[in-house]
Parts: structure tokens; C-alpha cells; sequence
């Protein structure tokens, strides 16, 4: 089992500029969230995903901020035009449906610095 | 708003030593709570959770929960220097089996040898 797989593991861009997240989630598992983390306001639920389906989008803090899950194996997060207040550790979890205290299984993460 | 609160630290005990990180909660209906451990630089991984009230062991780690007053809380016994990172606490939504994790901003933990 490979685990959550992120990709960039790092990115550093100019303001304005398009960022894309990528995230591969484990196979089998139903359920994918988007955390950002910051030493400010520490691990923040950005969106989730069950089933490919976003459920809860209320963490997204603001339009500029975009998921989707086109299908099981993929799900993206982007940013558009990015802002330094942007820079964060941005993480990838999963864990699988229809088991009671399941674990969330959070991928390396990408860092993501805005200047 | 679901909140999670821990005592922000830095904590700081030798090696040998009972650790005890702490953490309160304020949605009442929250039902299970993760203890997530965070080495610098890395993502969390699950330690233990809980859903009783009362203690829960698992080696060296004693998670314990009271529903009543709201608070969670882990002990590691026998602290070892490579237990030196960041503790999250996490809760889930009420009523949720599958939802949602709320976490708290963490504790640091230092072990000196």
C-alpha cells in the first residue's frame, strides 16, 4: 500500500500565479479531505469528498479556492490567483467508509509558499 | 463552530517521565475523539482514539475521556526522547460516524534525556 500520494511535495510561486494540488487517495477508500495547516490557525478542514462527491465545502475560504475529485484515484485542490496568505502546508487525508473510528490516512503533504 | 482546544505548551519533561497533553472540546455532541502525533516536517499518524468514557490503554499511551466536563486528555508513561513532537487532538462531528475531524492547534512535547 502506497498510502496518500501529494504531488508537488513543494511549490513556490508569485502572486497571482494558478496553483494545483494534487492528491492520490488510498484505493478502496471512500471518503477525501483537503487540510491546510499554518502555525496561526493549525490544521484546518478545507473540503471533503465521499464517493467523489464534495459534501462540505464550508472550510474553502474563498472562491479562489477550487476542488474536485473527477473519479476514486484523483482529486485536485487550486488556487486561482494565489495570495502570500496562501503559504501553508496543505494536506491530503483518506480513510474508508462504513467503518466505525476509522483512522484518516494524511498523504506527506505539499508546502506551499506564495511570494 | 466546532472547536478543539489544547494546552498550547511547549510542554517539556525528562526522559522517564509521565507526559500529560491535554484537551477540551466544545460541541457536546461530539462522539469520538484522535490523539495524532506530528514530527516536525511531517503529517500526523494516529496514535490511539476513543469513544468511552473512561480510559483506553495501548502500550505506553493511556487516552482517557470524560464527556461530562468536555475534556480529553493522553498520558505517555515512560517518556522516551523520541517521543518529542506534536500532539493533536481531534474530534468528530456529532452524530457522525464517518464525518468530519476537528483539530486542535496541537502541543508540543520536548523529551530531554
Amino acid at each position: 500500500d502506497a498510502g496518500v500520494i501529494q504531488s508537488p511535495r513543494h511549490e513556490v510561486t508569485e502572486m497571482g500565479q494558478e496553483v494545483t494540488l494534487r492528491c492520490k487517495p488510498i484505493s478502496g477508500h471512500d471518503y477525501l479531505f483537503w487540510y491546510r495547516q499554518t502555525m496561526m490557525r493549525g490544521l484546518e478542514l478545507l473540503i471533503y469528498f465521499n464517493n467523489n462527491v464534495p459534501i462540505d465545502d464550508s472550510g474553502m475560504p474563498e472562491d479562489r479556492f477550487s476542488a474536485k475529485m473527477p473519479n476514486a484515484s484523483f482529486s485536485t485542490l487550486k488556487i486561482q490567483p494565489s495570495e502570500p496568505r496562501d503559504s501553508a502546508v496543505y494536506f491530503c487525508a483518506s480513510r474508508p467508509g462504513g467503518v466505525r473510528n476509522s483512522p484518516l490516512h494524511f498523504g506527506n503533504g505539499t508546502r506551499l509558499t506564495v511570494t | 463552530q466546532k472547536e478543539v482546544e489544547q494546552n498550547s505548551g511547549p510542554l517539556s519533561v525528562p526522559e522517564g517521565a509521565i507526559a500529560s497533553l491535554n484537551c477540551t472540546y466544545s460541541d457536546r455532541g461530539s462522539q469520538s475523539f484522535f490523539w495524532y502525533r506530528q514530527y516536525s516536517g511531517k503529517s500526523p499518524e494516529l496514535i490511539m482514539f476513543i469513544y468511552s468514557n473512561g480510559d483506553k490503554e495501548d502500550g505506553r499511551f493511556t487516552a482517557q475521556l470524560n464527556k461530562a466536563s468536555q475534556y480529553v486528555s493522553l498520558l505517555i508513561r515512560d517518556s522516551q526522547p523520541s517521543d518529542s513532537a506534536t500532539y493533536l487532538c481531534a474530534g468528530t462531528d456529532r452524530g457522525s460516524t464517518l464525518g468530519r475531524l476537528y483539530f486542535g492547534r496541537g502541543t508540543q512535547l520536548t523529551v530531554w534525556p
